[in-house]
């Protein structure tokens, strides 16, 4: 059983803070990692991919992957409330031309005015 | 780019009737499309993958002749919800995956089903 793990939450953070949200999985052999944005009511929207070791830098938003401590977190840099939402860390495990992902529960963030 | 489009973004039906979604990639080919229930206050869960041109692949306990899927052309993937209950009320969700591109999942808006 292929499991992805986050904090629920919810994670509250003052404004211009940097908000820390992180996840692990369950399959070792897990090649693609995804963090979605989920605003209460809507579909989740992509915010980054990461697919090696190591940081991956967007804008205000860093994901770091760790595939020997399977462990993939998002950063989020001067957190502005627009960014309160869930987060959802998706992975994608191995199997070839099998697409499908894994979603954790999601992890709720408030950022604080 | 990689927009995908649901429609109808809401609706509301009676006991027993059958719903239809549909599901669109507007500017791109997806071979592959993802339908997803979501309950309140719950994550994703996934109910099955399509693939153009073939029939779809079910998740465990997602009933087939209930849910019925139709991945008709690189564009258009259709979610039929046959003789619907209170219980199947929910946010349905697909996704699609660009041929040619990387794996990443593309999400439409979502389609909020209330069976009254």
């Amino acid at each position: 059983q292929k499991e992805v793990e986050q904090n629920s939450g919810p994670l509250s953070v003052p404004e211009g803070a940097i908000a820390s949200l992180n996840c692990t999985y369950s399959d070792r052999v897990s090649q693609s990692f995804f963090w979605y944005r989920q605003y209460s009511g809507k579909s989740p929207e992509l915010i980054m991919s990461i697919y090696s070791n190591g940081d991956k830098e967007d804008g205000r938003f860093t994901a770091q992957l760790n595939k020997a401590s399977q462990y993939v977190s998002l950063l989020i840099r001067d957190s502005q409330p627009s960014d309160s939402a869930t987060y959802l860390c998706a992975v994608r495990g191995s199997g070839g031309s099998n697409y499908k992902l894994t979603f954790g529960k999601g992890t709720l963030l408030t950022v604080n005015p | 780019g990689a927009v995908v489009s649901q429609h109808p973004s809401r609706v509301i039906c009676k006991s027993g009737t059958s719903v239809k979604i549909e599901c669109r990639s507007l500017d791109f080919q997806a071979t592959t499309m993802f339908w997803y229930r979501q309950f309140p206050k719950q994550s994703l869960m996934l109910m099955a993958t399509s693939n153009e041109g073939s029939k779809a692949t079910y998740e465990q306990g997602v009933e087939k002749d209930k849910f019925l899927i139709n991945h008709a052309s690189l564009t258009l993937s259709t979610l039929t919800v046959t003789s619907a209950h209170p219980e199947d009320s929910s946010f349905y969700i697909c996704s699609a995956i660009s041929a040619g591109g990387t794996d990443t999942q593309y999400f439409g808006p979502g389609t909020r089903l209330t069976v009254l």
